[in-house]
């Protein structure tokens, strides 16, 4: 059980276009997922909390325009990478919270490794 | 704001030898508190955890982690290293819940024959 996966597992995109990324809980369901951003020799930053049916709450520093979540039902959340740039390509991350789980742990789902190019 | 903090970027042991990976945290009350293990361009790995009760907590793979209140800490052990045990190691901690989690910044762990 707590199966999370992610799509896809890598992608390459021209700068400027846009990258939908997707989070999915398999096996149960998630009013919260959260993503993350990890650069390359670096650890995992929290970029924002996805609420299904409500907006994202983005940590500082995190552009929302240019990451755009939707949380749109109890299993899927998307992150947009929109008008991406070289400085974008990262491996993102995401998890999702299982309220059925003891002190509502989050799981992870396998990352996407974004490259732009 | 909880911080998490793994003193040693990077760290080579021989093959067999006995390893620790230090993680310290700074929270006014217990945490939630993870390893996980990476390996070079793939996902995370979760090694063992901590919530509440025995404090010596075993994981897969032959890991384990001790939570010492006194020292707000949370190292990682294991008693003979294997080759295919290098990897990045990040601790991690949930604060309120387990789910919202802070990294640390991470341990390379080098494996010498």
């Amino acid at each position: 059980g707590a199966v999370v996966s992610q799509h896809p597992s890598w992608v390459i995109c021209k700068s400027g276009t846009s990258v939908k990324i997707e989070c999915r809980s398999l096996d149960f369901q998630a009013t919260t997922m959260f993503w993350y951003r990890q650069f390359p020799k670096q650890s995992l930053m929290l970029m924002a909390t996805s609420n299904e049916g409500s907006k994202a709450t983005y940590e500082q520093g995190v552009e929302k325009d240019k990451f755009l979540i939707n949380h749109a039902s109890l299993t899927l959340s998307t992150l947009t990478v929109t008008s991406a740039h070289p400085e974008d390509s990262s491996f993102y991350i995401c998890s999702a919270r299982d309220l059925n789980r003891a002190a509502n742990e989050a799981f992870f789902g396998q990352g996407t490794r974004l490259t732009v190019v | 704001a909880q911080s998490v903090t793994q003193p040693d970027i990077h760290i080579t042991v021989s093959e067999g030898a006995s390893l620790e990976l230090r993680c310290n945290y700074s929270y006014g009350a217990t945490p939630y508190l993870f390893w996980y293990v990476q390996s070079p361009g793939q996902g995370l790995q979760l090694l063992l955890k901590y919530f509440s009760g025995d404090t010596l907590v075993q994981g897969i793979k032959g890991f384990e982690a001790e939570f010492k209140r006194s020292q707000s800490s949370f190292n990682l052990r294991k008693p003979s290293v294997h080759w295919s045990d290098a990897a990045e190691y990040f601790c991690a901690v949930g604060t309120g819940t387990a789910s919202k989690l802070t990294f640390g910044t991470g341990t390379r762990l080098q494996v010498t024959l």
